[in-house]
């Protein structure tokens, strides 16, 4: 059972334009909530968290917006680069297990192309 | 920088082989991770240690062994690959406490024919 929901799969994106991603969450016990970035041949990369106790947090042209009651999260990429293409990952964390035990719970992904 | 370095960018191997990936990180990092990457599929944990010796099944154990005798390395096996196990493999590691960040090596495509 998938207990991160993303969305779009894919998106297209003109230079310039915002980039918008979503994902959805059912387990009310996660506390981190961290996007990755993959381009072509390499693995992903952390691009940027927030936890629960925020609503919103930005870097540089990414920004999380959290909606701890809907449950949801998403990346808005401001400006969207034609080096922006790649796809990215939301996924979701809890540490009520021992602290060893944790393990990420992934979204399946969204492959975002920006046109120049 | 963390550096997770996966023996193999490519690998091409027959069904029923023995199949060994290696994967080894530089920073002292407790844990580490194995993953298999399909398209439309996202990322699927195979199986993950949290120190030299232990390890826990991921969501996709089936087909899959590991092995961790020194804290730097995770090694994943394939007893007896198949055609299914076609795929992108990712090693991942981070620190036990207070960091959750996860570091990803850049991966090994395995080919089963």
């Amino acid at each position: 059972q998938q207990q991160v929901k993303q969305s779009p799969q894919s998106l297209i994106v003109q230079k310039g334009g915002i980039s918008i991603i979503n994902c959805a969450y059912e387990n009310t016990a996660f506390d981190y909530f961290p996007w990755y970035q993959q381009f072509p041949g390499k693995g992903p990369a952390l691009l940027i968290a927030i936890r629960p106790d925020v609503s919103e947090k930005k870097e540089g042209r990414f920004t999380i917006s959290f909606n701890k009651s809907a449950k949801q999260f998403s990346l808005h990429i401001m400006d969207s680069q034609p080096g922006d293409s790649a796809t990215y990952f939301c996924a979701a964390e809890t540490r009520f297990r021992a602290g060893n035990n944790r393990k990420l719970i992934w979204g399946l992904g969204t492959s975002l192309a920006v046109n120049p | 920088d963390v550096k997770v370095t996966q023996s193999s960018r490519y690998l091409v191997k027959r069904t029923g082989e023995k199949v060994f990936l290696e994967c080894v990180q530089d920073m002292d990092h407790e844990n580490m991770f194995w993953y298999r990457q399909d398209p439309g599929l996202g990322l699927r944990l195979i199986y993950f240690s949290y120190d030299v010796k232990m390890k826990e099944k991921g969501d996709i154990p089936e087909g899959y062994s590991v092995s961790r005798e020194k804290k730097e390395r995770f090694s994943l096996i394939l007893e007896s690959a198949s055609t299914n196990q076609t795929s992108m493999y990712l090693c991942a590691s981070r620190l036990r406490r207070n960091n959750e960040k996860l570091f990803f090596g850049s991966g090994t495509q395995l080919s089963v024919l």
